[in-house]
C-alpha cells in the first residue's frame, strides 16, 4: 500500500464548476500537507500549504485537512480552463522530505 | 518562475553512459532537494542537501550521487545509465530546512536510448 493515495483521474468538468480533489494517507506522523499544480510535466508549483486540521482559503482555492480520517482535499471554485493541469498532493515526513500522491489530471472544458 | 534553475533542459544519452544534472537554488536558499518523476513511479524524493551536507536520502540508486558546492549549487550524477532511468529530474530549494516551502525548478528531461 502506498503511503499517499490519490485518484489519477482524469477529471473533466465544465468551466465554472467546483472541483474537489482528494488524497488519503496512511502515516499518522505526517504533519504538513501541500498541494502542487503541475502543467505539462513542468516544475510543480505550490498552491497551498497547511499544517493543521481544518480549512485554509486562498482566493478560489480551499485546502481541507482531516487528520483523524487521514484525508486531505483541495477545492477549486469557479474553475477556469487555465486550471487544467495535474494536481499533486504532498505530505512532509519527519525528515522533511515530501511524499507525493500520483497526481490527478484535471480538465476544465470551456 | 520559482527562481530555481536547472540545466540542461533536455538530455539524450545511451545506456551505460554518465551524465551530470545541475541545479542552482533560489538566492539565499540553503537546502536543495532532488526528485525523480517517471510515468510509473510518480514524483519520488532522491536526496536532500543543506549547506553542503547530506541530510536525507530516499530511494536513490547506488549508481546515482549528488553533492552541493560552497556556492550552494548542486549536481546530480547518474552513471551506468539504464533505460529505466529515463525520467524528469527536478530539484527544489528551500530557505533552510525543516518545514520551509520547497520551490521546484523546471526540471531536466533525461532520455536514455
Amino acid at each position: 500500500q502506498k503511503e499517499v493515495e490519490q485518484d489519477p483521474g482524469p477529471l473533466s468538468v465544465p468551466e465554472g464548476a467546483i472541483v474537489s480533489l482528494n488524497c488519503t494517507y496512511s502515516n499518522s506522523a505526517f504533519q504538513y500537507f501541500m498541494w502542487y499544480r503541475q502543467y505539462s510535466r513542468k516544475g510543480p508549483e505550490l498552491l497551498m500549504y497547511t499544517y493543521s486540521s481544518g480549512n485554509k482559503e486562498d482566493g478560489r482555492f480551499t485546502a481541507q485537512v482531516d487528520k483523524s480520517s487521514k484525508y486531505i482535499s483541495l477545492f477549486i471554485r469557479d474553475s477556469q480552463p487555465s486550471d487544467s493541469a495535474t494536481y499533486l498532493c504532498a505530505m512532509m515526513d519527519s525528515s522533511y522530505k515530501l511524499i507525493f500522491g500520483s497526481g490527478t489530471r484535471l480538465l476544465v472544458r470551456p | 518562475d520559482s527562481g530555481v534553475t536547472q540545466t540542461p533542459k533536455h538530455l539524450i544519452t545511451a545506456t551505460g553512459q554518465r551524465v551530470t544534472l545541475r541545479c542552482s537554488p533560489r538566492s539565499g536558499d540553503l537546502s536543495v532537494y532532488w526528485y525523480q518523476q517517471s510515468l510509473d513511479q510518480g514524483l519520488q524524493f532522491l536526496i536532500h542537501y543543506y549547506n553542503g551536507e547530506e541530510r536525507a536520502k530516499g530511494n536513490i540508486l547506488e549508481r546515482f550521487s549528488a553533492q552541493q558546492f560552497p556556492d550552494l549549487h548542486s549536481e546530480l550524477n547518474l552513471s551506468s545509465l539504464e533505460l529505466g532511468d529515463s525520467a524528469l529530474y527536478f530539484c527544489a530549494s528551500s530557505t533552510k530546512t525543516g518545514r520551509d516551502t520547497q520551490y521546484f525548478g523546471p526540471g531536466t528531461r533525461l532520455t536514455v536510448l
